[in-house]
């Protein structure tokens, strides 16, 4: 057990719809990074928190947005909602700014299944 | 540009026999290269890293890698495999350069199946 909480573990809706996807860090940890596990693109960063605010941006679609919190949990949002947006989306954190040498702990994961 | 290769799907070994895994980067700069597995149903478990130092890293269950300048690889090894070894296992690097600067850039994952 990594320590990294994610809610919740299974997601169904429908195309066009709009959802949220929680994750809390390990303990101490400031910052939360999100990335998406899909088939055919892997594994792929979206974007990166630290101690609330926004630090780096990967592949992250116009339609998905996300907030790290006073208390550092963080929330995904993906709207509008495309059969292509199914996929597994992971959260991680680590204790620092994102250095090199940090490592990231990874979560359990949401699976997100568009319909 | 930055990337990993695994350049094999899939590794099928035999319980007791060594296993290797392969990884090969493409990075701006120093690598910083990480390995990490995936059970199935199952979040990503940190395994090792190589920041500095030696060329051999040891990590969790066994496992270590060796990394290698010249030749651009970071192969994961095990002496002795175990059934309960099979997973998903996926290398990663440190992105040096562009928005997403310092956040990991994997590759597409190695199946490794242990058979008894």
């Amino acid at each position: 057990d990594s320590g990294v909480t994610q809610t919740p573990k299974h997601l169904i809706t429908a195309t066009g719809q709009r959802v949220t996807l929680r994750c809390s860090p390990r303990s101490g940890d400031l910052s939360v990074y999100w990335y998406q596990q899909s088939l055919d693109q892997g594994l792929q960063f979206l974007i990166q928190y630290y101690n609330g605010e926004e630090r780096a941006k990967g592949n992250i679609l116009e339609r998905f947005s996300a907030q790290q919190f006073p208390d550092l949990h963080s929330e995904l949002n993906l709207s509008s909602l495309e059969l292509g947006d199914s996929a597994l989306y992971f959260c991680a954190s680590s204790s620092r700014e994102g250095g090199y040498t940090d490592t990231q702990y990874f979560g359990p994961g949401t699976r997100l299944t568009v319909l | 540009a930055q990337s990993v290769a695994q350049p094999e799907d899939q590794v099928n070994v035999a319980e007791g026999n060594p296993l290797t895994v392969k990884c090969t980067y493409s990075v701006s700069g120093n690598p910083y290269l990480f390995w990490y597995v995936q059970y199935p149903n199952r979040g990503l478990q940190f395994l090792l890293k190589y920041i500095t130092g030696d060329n051999l890293v040891k990590g969790s269950y066994g496992f270590e890698a060796e990394f290698n300048k010249s030749q651009t690889s970071f192969h994961l090894k095990k002496p002795s495999a175990l059934v309960s070894d099979s997973a998903l296992y996926f290398c990663a690097v440190r992105a040096s350069y562009g928005g997403s600067q310092g956040n990991l850039i994997f590759g597409k994952g190695t199946k490794l199946s242990v058979k008894p």
